[in-house]
């Protein structure tokens, strides 16, 4: 199984200021059709995941444009430009190139 | 608009068995393959199942092989969880998820199971 491993696991951050999390592979997530299957996942407190990114880089409808997402290949980050209240939970990534479909460990996002 | 509810979690001793159901709308759920993620109290996500959209092709997490079964009734837009020989680490809320771009981009809010040691 691919293994995926975020840092920080915890992260505190200033309101308005910006937020980054990593996300590393066990191995590449380049899959046979040349796309790279890397989500993020947002759960806020209480609430159902809800996919912020995927295909590393590509919003989904909806997401504000302080989430952008970078990478290639086995290493991968979100970004979140100005952090908001509303941005306080737990953050995932999850790689969808093989079976099973396997997330990091979540990156605890609160405010200082 | 969009939206999976899933029902049918419940307390079950272990050893026992439970039948999950997640209904779906306002998409095409014929073309679509669906998921079922688990999340065990504080803990993070595991991808249990999934099923193609025709439901030829099912995928499971070694954990569950041979104890739980994915299934699909396009006719009636719902897919379900076959839970058997239900452990004391099965307790988790379940939720299912309809697939996108090797993603998930719809999700229920999610069914608890638990199986009291």
């Amino acid at each position: 199984d691919v293994v995926m491993t975020q840092s920080p696991l915890s992260l505190p951050v200033t309101l308005g200021q910006p937020a980054s999390i990593s996300c590393r592979s066990s191995q590449s997530l380049v899959y046979s059709d040349g796309n790279t299957y890397l989500n993020w996942f947002q759960q806020r407190p209480g609430q159902s995941p809800r996919r912020l990114i995927y295909k590393i880089s590509y919003r989904d409808s909806g997401v504000p444009d302080r989430f952008s997402g970078s990478g290639s290949g086995t290493d991968f980050t979100l970004k979140i430009s100005r952090v908001e209240a509303e941005d306080v939970g737990v953050y995932y990534c999850m790689q969808g190139s093989q079976w099973p479909r396997t997330f990091g460990q979540g990156t605890k996002v609160e405010i200082k | 608009q969009v939206q999976l509810v899933e029902s049918g979690g419940g307390v079950v001793q272990p050893g026992g068995s439970l039948r999950l159901s997640c209904a779906a709308s306002g998409f095409t759920f014929i073309s679509y393959a669906m998921h079922w993620v688990r999340q065990a109290p504080g803990k993070g996500l595991e991808c249990v199942a999934l099923i193609s959209s025709d439901g030829s092709n099912k995928y499971y997490v070694d954990s569950v092989k041979g104890r739980f079964t994915i299934a699909r009734d396009n006719s009636k837009n719902t897919l379900y969880l076959h839970m058997n020989s239900l452990r004391v680490e099965d307790t988790a809320m379940y939720y299912c998820a309809k697939d996108s771009m090797g993603g998930m981009d719809v999700w229920g809010q999610g069914t608890t199971v638990t199986v009291p040691s």
